[in-house]
Formats: structure tokens, sequence, C-alpha cells
């Protein structure tokens, strides 16, 4: 089945750039949705189709993907996003196709 | 806009059987795809199965095939998940997500439920 890595952490200070990474075979081939889900909360929506932003989430969110990265960018980090953020893709690779999510990543706001 | 609102708590004993709802306002089920996603104490999101408007089939992961069930009373807006034989790797946190009336390939979840903890114990 498809497999999508995504480092367990990033940190970056207020007013800076996060970047975090979704790697996957071919994945710039697929649409990436991203997902925000702060503790105790349910996951919240932040890209879809690679880059694409719901109604409600800040411009400062963006996205692209590209060979075999996808990437979520947040620019001017406030402290509220800190938060767990996971990738989705669609893999239709197998026998059994399905949603796949990455491992999520942890941003921590210093 | 859509609003998920799912049932509480549960707790069940090894080999029983769980089912949980999920409540749809603001838009009926039939106009939406719904899927099911659980997610382990400590742990990341895993799909267990959905809708495909497409096909007007529900699919199932592959690791949940057989021992879960996933069904819709449109007459209420009310989707259900029931799992079965369950131990105690299934105490999680499970959501219900809806995807828009599209190809199941074609979707993202928005909004999510509240989620219902479930937790396995005997």
């Amino acid at each position: 089945s498809y497999v999508l890595t995504q480092p367990p952490s990033v940190s970056v200070a207020p007013g800076k750039t996060a970047r975090i990474t979704c790697g996957g075979n071919n994945i710039g081939s697929k649409s990436v949705h991203w997902y925000q889900q702060k503790p105790g909360q349910a996951p919240v929506l932040v890209i879809y189709y690679d880059s694409d932003r719901p109604s409600g989430i800040p411009e400062r969110f963006s996205g692209s993907n590209s060979g075999n990265t996808a990437t979520l960018t947040i620019s001017r980090v406030e402290a509220g996003d800190e938060a767990d953020y996971y990738c989705q893709v669609w893999d239709s690779s197998s026998d059994h196709p399905g949603w796949v999510f990455g491992g999520g990543t942890k941003l921590t706001v210093l | 806009q859509v609003q998920l609102v799912q049932s509480g708590a549960e707790v069940k004993k090894p080999g029983a059987s769980v089912k949980v709802s999920c409540k749809v306002s603001g838009y009926t089920l039939t106009e939406l795809s719904m899927h099911w996603v659980r997610q382990a104490p400590g742990k990341g999101l895993e799909w267990m199965g959905g809708f495909d408007p497409e096909d007007g089939e529900t699919i199932y992961a592959q690791k949940f095939q057989g021992r879960v069930t996933m069904t819709e009373d449109t007459s209420t807006d009310t989707a259900y998940m029931e799992l079965s034989s369950l131990r105690s790797e299934d105490t999680a946190v499970y959501y219900c997500a809806t995807g828009r009336d599209t190809a199941i390939s074609d979707n993202w979840f928005d909004p999510w439920g509240q989620g219902t903890l479930v937790t396995v114990s005997s």
C-alpha cells in the first residue's frame, strides 16, 4: 500500500515560516489534502487539491506538490498554529484502494 | 453549512460490538458521502471506509473488512459505523467526516464530527 512520510516534529519561532513535508512515491501525480488537529479537537481541513484553501483558512496557509514531496507552508506563524498536521491522498495503486494519511507532524511554536 | 453530531462515549468488553452514530444537519445524507476515521490514543489518523457516490457502494479499508459495517438512515440523516469483535487495540476516538457527492477519489473530508471515544477493556 501507499506510504506517506512526514517528519514527527517541526519547530518554528513566531513570525517565521514553517514548512511541513509529506513524502510519497510520485506524490506529485496525486491530489494532496492537509488537516490541522489541535489537542482534544477534531481535524480541520486547511488545504485541498494540493494548494487550495477552504473558506475561513488564513492566506498564511499554502501548499505545493511536486515530484516525491508535498509541502504545507505556514507563513508568519502564530501561537495558535501549534497543532498536529496530517497529509492525505487517495491510493489507487493496490487491489484495495483507499484513503491514506501521513503519520502526522507536530508543529511547535517556540 | 454541514454539521455532524456523534453519539457519546462507549465502554465495551473484548469480543463485543459497538455502533456509533453521526447525525447530519444543514444538508441531507444523500447530498454527501460519509467516511469514518479513527485515532488511537497518541496516534495518527486511520481511514476505515466510506461511501463512493460514483458506484453507490461503501468501500472498506482492507484492515477492517469483515469486521466493520457502515450504514445510513436517510429518513433521519444519520450514518452509523458498527465495529465487531472488539479488541483492546480498537480503543480509539472514532470520527465521521463528510466528503462531496463526487467520486470517492476526488474528495476531501470537511467537516468532521466531534469524535466518539470507544474504550475496549475487560
